[in-house]
């Protein structure tokens, strides 16, 4: 079965400039992840969608961070204004279930000037 | 949050066992034991997963402590593509079903 994918793989950006990223989750999967990883340190759960729907949101920063999946499948996450401390590797996931296994995609790889 | 605790590095020569340590004495008793790795640039991949019996699965196994207060990841014969990072993972059933990652093991392979 064809994996999660991702689109773009690297974005450079100059801060306070807009960014999106893209995520096609596995076919089926009700739900989605979206992570943040600075580099170091393990991925951070920013957004969770149990198929259209936010269940869990409480570390996104709601200021310069949305998030939507309409329909239930695709996913895209933007970040406007950008700021230094944005860069990272944003990873999304999905799941069966969300209490199944998780299957990344590879990440997109942020880096703000 | 619930919190796991690994060590930052382990080195293992190849085919040899390699057994990586994990601390989570505030799991909960409906919280299960997740393992991922992340081999450099991709995406975490799910390893295995148990409640409270050792788990064995084609990758690896799961040795749980009986108060599952700790776990153990055992690679049986680990191989230079077996570098990776390793991360315990608390998966959280109260509420939302969430992971909570911590910084992980970063296993190191010696040919």
């Amino acid at each position: 079965e064809a994996g999660v994918a991702q689109s773009p793989r690297y974005k450079i950006i100059e801060k306070r400039q807009s960014v999106a990223f893209w995520c096609n989750p596995i076919s089926g999967h009700a739900t989605l992840y979206w992570y943040q990883q600075i580099l170091g340190q393990g991925p951070k759960l920013l957004i969770q969608f149990q198929n259209n729907g936010v269940v869990d949101d409480s570390q996104l920063p709601k200021d310069r961070f949305s998030a939507e999946r309409l329909k239930g499948v695709d996913s895209t996450l933007k970040i406007q204004p950008a700021k230094l401390e944005d860069s990272a590797v944003y990873l999304c996931a999905s799941s069966w279930v969300s209490y199944n296994e998780q299957f990344f995609g590879p990440g997109t790889r942020l880096t703000v000037l | 949050d619930a919190k796991t605790t690994q060590p930052n590095s382990m080195e293992s020569n190849e085919e040899e066992p390699v057994h990586l340590p994990c601390n989570h004495s505030t799991i909960s008793g409906t919280d299960y034991i997740h393992w991922y790795r992340q081999l450099p640039s991709q995406g975490p991949e799910y390893v295995i997963h148990g409640l409270t019996s050792n788990v064995n699965n084609r990758m690896a196994s799961l040795a749980i402590a009986e108060d599952r207060k700790s776990s153990t990841l055992i690679l049986h014969r680990a191989t230079l593509r077996d570098a990776a990072v390793y991360y315990c993972i608390l998966l959280i059933t109260s509420g939302t079903y969430k992971y909570i990652f911590g910084t992980g093991t970063r296993l190191k392979v010696l040919a």
